[in-house]
């Protein structure tokens, strides 16, 4: 596609159930990022993958946080039970060389 | 451990200069800057790969001085679409993460 597409854009759920959060890298970046950031603050890593391997998941925040990338492109970030703390932006990011980053437009959570 | 910004926010009128720090306590051997307009995801500005380099994209350059683990972002005659946060960017050594500074606010004011 022309650019990293996210989806939903907008996801309001309730406290204690799931989140899928889709991610549409650029066609051919192998390397695709993970960042949650708050209101108001900077842009936190969660997690990387190279293809379809996810070599560092040590900034996801919890086991209730889990992210997967099939077929080097789609991948998926899960929410598990939910909590307030979630609420945030979640941005993805694509790349071909790491030295680039390209970023979707976020999708925007909030957990009541 | 990301790197550290200065200032942390800067009010400037237009066509005045400014300059945003990034400071790393660890080795830096690339660095990128980003700008993330209010309610938009960041977008590239520049990277610089080794110590020494300049660059420069019309009123906007930067530094990075690979022995002082910092670089800096100059913008020069300041315009209103400066406005955003800017981030610097990098590869956290050791490890696979991208990191982000903790970021500067500009406004530019008329």
């Amino acid at each position: 596609g022309a650019g990293v597409s996210q989806s939903p854009s907008n996801k309001v759920t309730e406290k204690g159930k799931d989140v899928e959060l889709r991610c549409d890298p650029i066609s051919g970046h192998t390397a695709l990022y993970w960042y949650r950031q708050r209101l108001g603050q900077g842009l936190e890593f969660l997690i990387y993958f190279q293809g379809n391997s996810a070599p560092d998941k040590s900034g996801l925040p919890s086991d209730r946080f889990s992210a997967e990338r099939t077929g080097e492109s789609v991948s998926t970030l899960t929410i598990q039970r939910t909590q307030q703390e979630d609420s945030a932006v979640y941005l993805c990011a694509s790349s071909v060389n790491k030295e680039k980053l390209f970023f979707g437009s976020g999708t925007q959570l909030s957990v009541l | 451990q990301q790197p550290v910004q200065s200032p942390q926010a800067v009010i400037l009128r237009e066509g005045e200069d400014a300059v945003i720090n990034c400071s790393s306590s660890k080795a830096l051997y690339s660095v990128h800057w980003y700008r993330q307009k209010h309610g938009e995801a960041p977008v590239f500005l520049m990277i610089l790969l080794k110590g020494g380099e300049q660059k420069g994209h019309d009123k906007i350059s930067a530094s990075f001085n690979e022995k002082k683990q910092q670089s800096s972002l100059y913008l020069t005659a300041s315009q209103l679409s400066y406005s955003g946060t800017y981030f610097c960017g990098t590869e956290d050594s050791g490890t696979y993460k991208y990191i982000f500074g903790t970021g500067t606010r500009l406004k530019v004011l008329a």
